[in-house]
């Protein structure tokens, strides 16, 4: 059965102390990783797709790395602004296009 | 461009009652998806639909929910004589073929 398992399921962190949010899976076939970002109250904001081990995607501060069992979201030198809650999301070869999610890591900055 | 609208925002009904929510994908998606988001948990998928084909319905909890998808384009998820455990945030995203999922801002459903 596909799974998604994210940690840590909350993290503080200060203004400018990067951090690395941890993504492990198990799927039949990867056909895609995806990351969002959702603030609350609003939904899911698409943030990456990785397809292979390997694969590197970036985007401001933030940075995406995929292996063949696990995905990190690295986050430098965190603002403020980054506090959301951020998602984790596997398409696997047996599920047609649905995605199946973590629970998410929620994560704090302060200044 | 225009994103995935949802509506009502926010529902508020009472057990048994049948409520319907409507998803607005971005023009042009083939694709449509519905997923429920509970209270700390992840997003659940529902159901999904691609162009003309059969939709994928394996994520339905009961037949109490259905969904139906009118010319390709709005979609509709009704649920019926609704229980306090259908009180969730529902997600509606849309997506060109097997393509990236784009979400809308949900509709959060209570049943009192």
């Amino acid at each position: 059965e596909d799974q998604v398992t994210q940690s840590p399921e909350a993290l503080r962190l200060q203004e400018g102390e990067s951090s690395s949010l941890n993504c492990s899976y198990t799927v039949s076939g990867l056909r895609g990783l995806f990351w969002y970002r959702q603030d609350p109250g609003k939904g899911p904001e698409f943030l990456f797709t990785l397809y292979s081990a390997g694969e590197e995607k970036e985007k401001e501060r933030l940075k995406a790395t995929l292996t063949k069992k696990e995905s990190f979201l690295h986050i430098t030198a965190p603002k403020p602004e980054d506090s959301a809650t951020y998602l984790c999301a596997v398409r696997g070869v047996g599920g047609y296009n649905k995605l199946i999610f973590g629970a998410g890591t929620r994560l704090a900055v302060h200044p | 461009g225009a994103g995935v609208s949802q509506s009502p925002s926010n529902k508020v009904t009472e057990k048994g009652k049948d409520v319907e929510l409507r998803c607005d994908p971005i023009s042009g998606h083939t694709a449509l998806y519905w997923y429920r988001q509970s209270l700390g948990q992840g997003l659940e998928f529902l159901i999904y639909f691609q162009g003309n084909s059969a939709p994928d319905k394996s994520g339905l909890p009961s037949d109490r929910f259905s969904a139906e998808r009118t010319g390709g384009s709005v979609s509709t998820l009704t649920i019926q004589r609704t229980q306090q455990e259908d009180s969730a945030v529902y997600l509606c995203a849309s997506s060109r073929s097997a393509d990236t999922q784009y979400f809308g801002p949900g509709t959060r459903l209570t049943v009192l």
